[in-house]
């Protein structure tokens, strides 16, 4: 059973561009998170997707935005991107319930210059 | 506010020599404890999953133990290939994860 996959792995790009980061979630998983990691803040959630429905937010500003497709596969936006937002985005599937586990990709590695 | 600290930061083990790691938390609602290990490069792998207080869970050489405010995560006789950053998370509602900022273990021969 593929894991989940995520592309690119590494990008980069310069301040005020904007970028897509692409999210394949297991096969029959229909929740897809997506998570920011960097030195000083450790994990912190974005969002969360169920069914092409946003069903939870973070604490990120609203240059930050998601979508979730019918098929499952979710995508990530940052616009008018800043230094600070250099990361490791990962993102993560599970089935459905409240309290499950949850299974990350790789992520993608950004860096703004 | 939830919040998940985790101590220590980092931590270095002799090959064999047993230890453990603490995840201190306080959330509005426990719904689960999570333990995930992260090698450099990777996202975070699954361990263990927690639910209520008093409850164990075991793997090779991992054991994790939930009490009502911190969780530990306990390793016997480690080895060099259990080198990774732990991490744990909490949930109340929702389905989100938070996260502590993790103990970087380091075993060495």
């Amino acid at each position: 059973k593929a894991g989940v996959t995520q592309t690119p792995r590494y990008l980069i790009k310069t301040r005020g561009q904007q970028v897509t980061l692409s999210c394949s979630p297991i096969s029959g998983h229909r929740s897809v998170s997506w998570y920011q990691q960097t030195p000083g803040q450790g994990l912190q959630f974005l969002f969360e997707y169920f069914s092409e429905t946003q069903r939870n937010k973070g604490n990120f500003p609203g240059r930050f935005s998601g979508r979730q497709f019918s098929n499952s596969r979710s995508e990530m936006n940052v616009s008018t991107l800043e230094l600070g937002d250099s990361a490791l985005y990962l993102c993560a599937s599970s089935l459905n319930m409240e309290g499950e586990k949850l299974f990350f990709g790789s992520g993608t590695q950004l860096s703004v210059l | 506010e939830d919040q998940v600290t985790q101590s220590p930061e980092a931590l270095r083990l002799q090959e064999g020599e047993s230890s453990s790691l603490n995840c201190s938390y306080t959330v509005s609602g426990l719904r689960g404890l999570f333990w995930y290990r992260q090698d450099p490069g990777k996202g975070p792998e699954f361990l263990f999953t927690l639910y209520s207080a008093g409850e164990e869970k075991e793997k090779e050489r991992l054991k994790a133990t939930l009490t009502k405010k911190e969780s530990f995560l306990h390793i016997t006789a480690p080895k060099p290939e259990d080198s990774a950053t732990y991490l744990c998370a909490v949930v109340n509602s929702g389905y989100a994860l938070n996260f502590g900022k993790g103990t970087s273990l380091l075993v060495t021969p």
